[in-house]
């Protein structure tokens, strides 16, 4: 389960803050992915980065912004503008060659905001 | 875009019997569609894939099928065990490095 690690596990934030969740991976994989994952809506793609300085936005990308300043980090931030924080937050990496698409994800990071 | 629509939410089996996920997808461009196991307080991972010039994978108890012209995939676990009881999730991609996701089955394996 090493190579990509979030932190911390558990968040807590007031309303109004904005909060950054952290994304590190030792894999020397290209790509780089944020989800949101509630209950009974499966994996929703936040942003994705592809190589160091582009990221795209996934399905579900306002009031969430990225940056990949390096290879190995895609931090996320949750903003004041994003309504429904709360939730648990994955990160993922993958290799980006033709042959395998295989998705590492993290351990997680849960978010919650009262 | 793509969509991905995966059935049944829930399953539930008895150990020893089968089981079957099913998923549907909208983009024929897609030609990649890989399966993840999330257990209870884990990360996602990958349990098996399929490419779109195959129409049957398997690994020990574990098949995953394709059927390019209905647009729909299926997992088939054998000789359930309790420990796969989990959230499998099915995914399909366009060769890109992006994945569409299913909304996820919970698999509960009764002893």
């Amino acid at each position: 389960d090493g190579g990509i690690t979030q932190s911390p596990k558990y968040l807590f934030r007031k309303e109004g803050q904005n909060v950054t969740l952290s994304c590190e991976q030792n894999l020397n994989h290209d790509a780089m992915y944020w989800y949101r994952q509630d209950p009974g809506q499966g994996l929703r793609l936040i942003y994705y980065s592809q190589i160091v300085n582009d990221f795209q936005k996934g399905d579900i990308a306002e009031g969430y912004s990225v940056s990949r300043e390096k290879k190995e980090s895609f931090p996320l931030t949750v903003t004041s503008a994003q309504k429904n924080p709360t939730a648990f937050y994955l990160c993922a990496s993958s290799i980006s060659s033709g042959d395998s698409y295989e998705q590492y994800f993290g351990p997680g990071t849960r978010l919650t905001v009262t | 875009g793509e969509n991905v629509e995966q059935h049944p939410s829930t399953l539930s089996v008895q150990e020893g019997d089968s089981a079957v996920i099913k998923c549907t997808y909208s983009d024929s461009a897609s030609n990649y569609f890989p399966w993840y196991k999330q257990e209870l307080g884990k990360r996602p991972q990958l349990i098996i894939d399929i490419r779109s010039n195959v129409g049957e994978k398997k690994d020990q108890r574990i098949a995953v099928t394709l059927n390019k012209t209905a647009k729909h995939f299926s997992l088939h676990i054998t000789e359930t065990q309790p420990e796969d009881s989990a959230v499998y999730f099915c995914a399909a991609s366009d060769n890109t490095d992006k994945l569409i996701f299913g909304t996820g089955t919970r698999l509960q394996v009764f002893p």
